[in-house]
């Protein structure tokens, strides 16, 4: 298997621009993770999906941000309108049940 | 809540001196417990994992013992090399797949 995929790995767009990142997860996984990493706050989860369904987006910072998951196999996370604090790692994360996560490469965006 | 509470960094050590970066943990029941660690540039891999009391999870030259009474998790190594280099991550996993991670502790290995 080729691990979690995640495209693209780095990305930069002006303040206000749509950012849409993308995540494949490892086949056979049904929990899918965002997490936005940076200096200042760390790691944080923004949301997770069970099974393609949202459990609990209580991480995503305001509504700039959405998540979604069409199928078992593709996520997307967009912001819309982008902002300059937006910048950081944001990383996709699988697993199965109880087991642990496996994460990709990261998406580094930076917003000017 | 859940929550996992490390060791502030960053740590640097000199060559084969030994590592220990303390991990305590708060959780209802009884969590599985893992080190993640991430290299410059990459995401967070698991470095060892024990799921019940009085486990001990050991990779690479790494271990960490689940002690139940003291609700601790440290990571151990006797001999540290240049390549171990990284930030190393403690983590908590109770239900529904959730992780509760730590704010990472950086080490820096120098010859």
């Amino acid at each position: 298997d080729a691990g979690v995929i995640q495209s693209p790995r780095h990305e930069v767009t002006e303040m206000g621009q749509e950012v849409t990142l993308r995540c494949k997860p490892i086949s056979g996984h049904d929990y899918l993770f965002w997490y936005r990493q940076t200096m200042m706050r760390g790691l944080e989860l923004l949301i997770y999906f069970n099974n393609n369904v949202p459990i609990d987006d209580s991480g995503m910072p305001e509504d700039r941000f959405s998540a979604k998951m069409p199928n078992a196999s593709f996520s997307t996370l967009k912001i819309q309108p982008s902002e300059p604090r937006d910048s950081a790692v944001y990383f996709c994360a699988s697993s199965s049940d109880y087991n642990e996560q496996f994460f990709g490469p990261g998406t580094r965006l930076t917003v000017l | 809540g859940n929550s996992v509470t490390q060791m502030e960094g960053p740590v640097t050590l000199s060559e084969e001196a030994f590592l220990t970066i303390n991990c305590t943990y708060t959780a209802t029941g009884y969590p599985s417990l893992f080190w993640y660690v991430q290299y410059p540039g990459e995401g967070l891999q698991l470095l060892l994992k024990a799921t019940k009391a009085d486990d001990k999870g050991s990779n690479k030259g790494f271990e960490a013992t689940y002690r139940k009474e003291t609700t601790s998790f440290h990571l151990e190594k006797g001999s540290v090399q240049v390549s171990d280099s990284a930030v190393y991550f403690c983590a908590l996993c109770y239900t529904g797949n959730q992780f509760y991670f730590g704010t990472g502790t950086s080490l820096t290995v120098i010859p």
